[in-house]
């Protein structure tokens, strides 16, 4: 069954400085990867995903994400922060096992507080 | 092109009563996810549903739960006879059936979030 680790409950930015959201994961087939972000009282918006091709995959907000398969990890990662960036964090995991089309899994969530 | 749309955005219930979640899937979208999200927590995967078939209810509990999703109108998730812990935020989210490299990320509503008294 697939998997995917958030190490970090929180993470503490400065604004402007880059920031880094870690996440690993574990599937038994070919993984597509997702980053989401949820600000209070609302539901998930989609920043960006890794299905296939280049390892850095860029997003929303002028996030990215980096797909490193030999350590199984698709960190989150944005050259400067911004005090707006300061939200809660979802990496997800949906194990393609050939045609079999599955289930997607969230981790537990970072919450990223970006100071001012 | 709508959103996922979820109703009610609030529900409260008293101890006992059945709870009708709904869901309206982006148009185009065949597949549905149910989630529970408790305060300070993770997302908890609950369904996942196509058309007059579940796909996955590996998270959904053994008992009062249940989840459809019928050819014509909007996914249903309905708890019966609730207790105080089924207090949370549930979303809906949606996807088009889809591998090989098409949009396959899920887009979630807004989720609606039971109180129950």
């Amino acid at each position: 069954a697939q998997s995917v680790a958030q190490p970090e409950d929180q993470v503490n930015v400065a604004e402007g400085n880059p920031l880094t959201v870690k996440c690993t994961y574990s599937v038994s087939g070919n993984p597509y990867l997702f980053w989401y972000v949820q600000y209070p009282n609302r539901g998930l918006q989609f920043l960006l995903k890794y299905i296939t091709g280049d390892n850095l995959v860029k997003g929303s907000y002028g996030f990215e994400a980096e797909f490193n398969k030999s350590q199984t990890s698709f960190h989150l990662k944005k050259p400067s922060a911004l005090v707006s960036d300061s939200a809660l964090y979802f990496c997800a995991v949906r194990d393609m096992r050939g045609n079999r089309d599955d289930k997607i899994i969230f981790g537990k969530g970072t919450r990223l507080h970006i100071l001012p | 092109n709508a959103g996922v749309m979820q109703n009610p955005r609030h529900l409260v219930r008293r101890r006992g009563q059945e709870a009708r979640l709904r869901c309206s899937p982006m148009k185009g979208h065949s597949h549905v996810y149910w989630y529970r999200q408790l305060p300070e927590e993770g997302l908890k995967f609950m369904v996942y549903l196509q058309k007059e078939n579940i796909i996955d209810e590996s998270g959904m509990p053994k008992e009062r739960f249940s989840a459809e999703f019928p050819k014509e109108g909007p996914s249903i998730l309905r708890i019966q006879q609730v207790v105080r812990g089924d207090s949370a935020a549930y979303f809906c989210a949606s996807s088009p059936y889809g591998t090989g490299g098409k949009s396959t990320e899920a887009f979630f509503g807004q989720g609606t979030r039971l109180t129950v008294v």
